[in-house]
């Protein structure tokens, strides 16, 4: 069975940092276009980032600069580097295989809830 | 910015048909994609390139695209399809996705 299993997520200053964690089972993260969405409390969804398998990533403009992802093949996980945190980077943020460039995303993860509050 | 215009709610009797529309110029010229969250859940792919469904999704789910405007057509409404729906396309010109405003369908 194919899952995708975030974790990490939790209670961060504004200005603060935080790492997110995708680990895949049934698909490899190494052969596969992997991408984060998230969703703001009551709003809809909002794509933030893909990574792709030669490791070139795409950001939203709202994240660019802030945000990074890296792949660990071994471990067979995504991460998403958040830096300089907002209060309106506040959701849920899903991780989700994006089936090829330009695509549809077919497999998605339960998510995972970030917090950005003094 | 792209955006994609769908209305906040649809409201269908169960066994009617609800067709929920997503907008933008020139739309039909590209590949839209749609999902379906329930409350508390991840989003799941129901209809993609306009009008095909991956495995399990049942036929009653189908799409058109068209003009400046696709459709998500959901027949023979249950209570179980009670939900909240996104379209989705990807924009060339920012190499961005971008996802539609989102539509809560209330099955009456």
């Amino acid at each position: 069975e194919v899952q995708l299993v975030e974790s990490g997520g939790g209670l961060v200053q504004p200005g603060g940092s935080l790492r997110l964690s995708c680990a895949a089972s049934g698909l490899s993260v190494s052969s596969n276009y992997m991408s984060w969405v998230r969703q703001a409390p009551g709003k809809g969804l909002e794509w933030v980032s893909v990574v792709f398998t030669d490791e070139k990533s795409f950001y939203a403009d709202s994240v660019k600069g802030r945000f990074s992802t890296a792949r660990d093949n071994p471990k067979n996980t995504v991460y998403l580097q958040m830096n300089s945190l907002r209060v309106e980077d506040t959701a849920v943020y899903y991780c989700a295989r994006l089936t090829n460039w330009g695509g549809k995303f077919d497999i998605w993860g339960q998510g995972t809830m970030l917090t950005v509050s003094s | 910015s792209y955006v994609l215009t769908q209305p906040p709610s649809v409201s269908v009797a169960p066994g009617q048909t609800a067709r929920i529309t997503c907008g933008v110029n020139n739309l039909g010229s590209k590949s839209v994609f749609w999902y379906q969250q329930k409350p508390g859940q991840a989003p799941v792919l129901v209809v993609y390139d306009g009008s095909d469904r991956p495995s399990g999704i049942p036929e009653r789910f189908s799409g058109s695209n068209f003009g400046n405007t696709a459709t998500l057509i959901i027949n023979r409404v249950a209570a179980g399809d009670e939900a909240d729906y996104y379209c989705q396309v990807w924009d060339n010109n920012s190499d961005h996705y971008v996802f539609g405003t989102g539509t809560k369908v209330t099955v009456l």
